[in-house]
């Protein structure tokens, strides 16, 4: 069983609509990052969340440590924010980072 | 703003051949990661160097080597290239402790024909 694993893998949505990605992970962490690829290009870094939760902008991502959960979250979503949405997280105290396996959106206009 | 840049965008070699990736960012990071990503299993560490000519393998280093002689550059070697070594490859970087997110490279589309 992965370490980390997202749902949904896929995710299609219209324009506007409220949008939910889970990550799911079964180690201890110290930190869990939620990253954006779009397509051809190279990953950028959304969020690190060791606590709580944090906002920007549209998106909104939070986590719950009790329950190894997390959620990304993007309001009044746009056909830009199609990309592929990426939970890794760092575990204890290695600069390493185990990554989930993507959830791919397509937000259509 | 940190710069991690890969050599190449897109790259095609043949079978048998030695292939290098190379890796430079500019934020004087101890850490650097290669990684290579494949549809369905996502991004895999090959190898991680957390200092110069420190390394450490990664889940999947088999037909890999790795060279940092200086900090800034980190480079990845294909001894071999093998068919199933076609994927996309990015290369990652990040202080030591500082709880920051890994930058990372626009990535390298490398066939191997």
């Amino acid at each position: 069983k992965n370490e980390v694993e997202q749902s949904p893998q896929n995710l299609t949505a219209q324009e506007g609509e409220f949008i939910t990605i889970n990550c799911s992970y079964s180690v201890g962490i110290s930190a869990l990052h939620w990253l954006q690829q779009h397509p051809g290009g190279g990953i950028v870094s959304l969020f690190m969340l060791s606590s709580g939760k944090k906002k920007h902008g549209r998106l909104i991502a939070t986590i719950n440590i009790q329950e190894k959960h997390s959620s990304l979250h993007i309001t009044a979503s746009h056909p830009r924010d199609s990309a592929v949405y990426i939970c890794a997280v760092r575990k204890g105290g290695s600069e390493k980072l185990v990554f989930g396996k993507g959830t791919k959106l397509t937000v259509n206009p | 703003d940190v710069k991690v840049t890969q050599s190449s965008r897109y790259l095609v070699k043949r079978t048998g051949e030695k292939v290098f990736l190379e890796c430079v960012q500019d934020m004087d990071h101890e850490n650097m990661f290669w990684y290579r990503q494949d549809p369905g299993l996502g991004l895999r560490l090959i190898y991680f160097s957390y200092d110069v000519k420190m390394k450490e393998k990664g889940d999947i280093p088999e037909g890999y080597s790795v060279s940092r002689e200086k900090k800034e550059r980190f480079s990845l070697i294909l001894e071999s290239a093998s068919t199933n070594q076609t994927s996309m490859y990015l290369c990652a970087s990040v202080g030591q402790g500082k709880n920051q997110p890994q930058h990372f490279g626009d990535g390298t589309r490398l066939s191997i024909l």
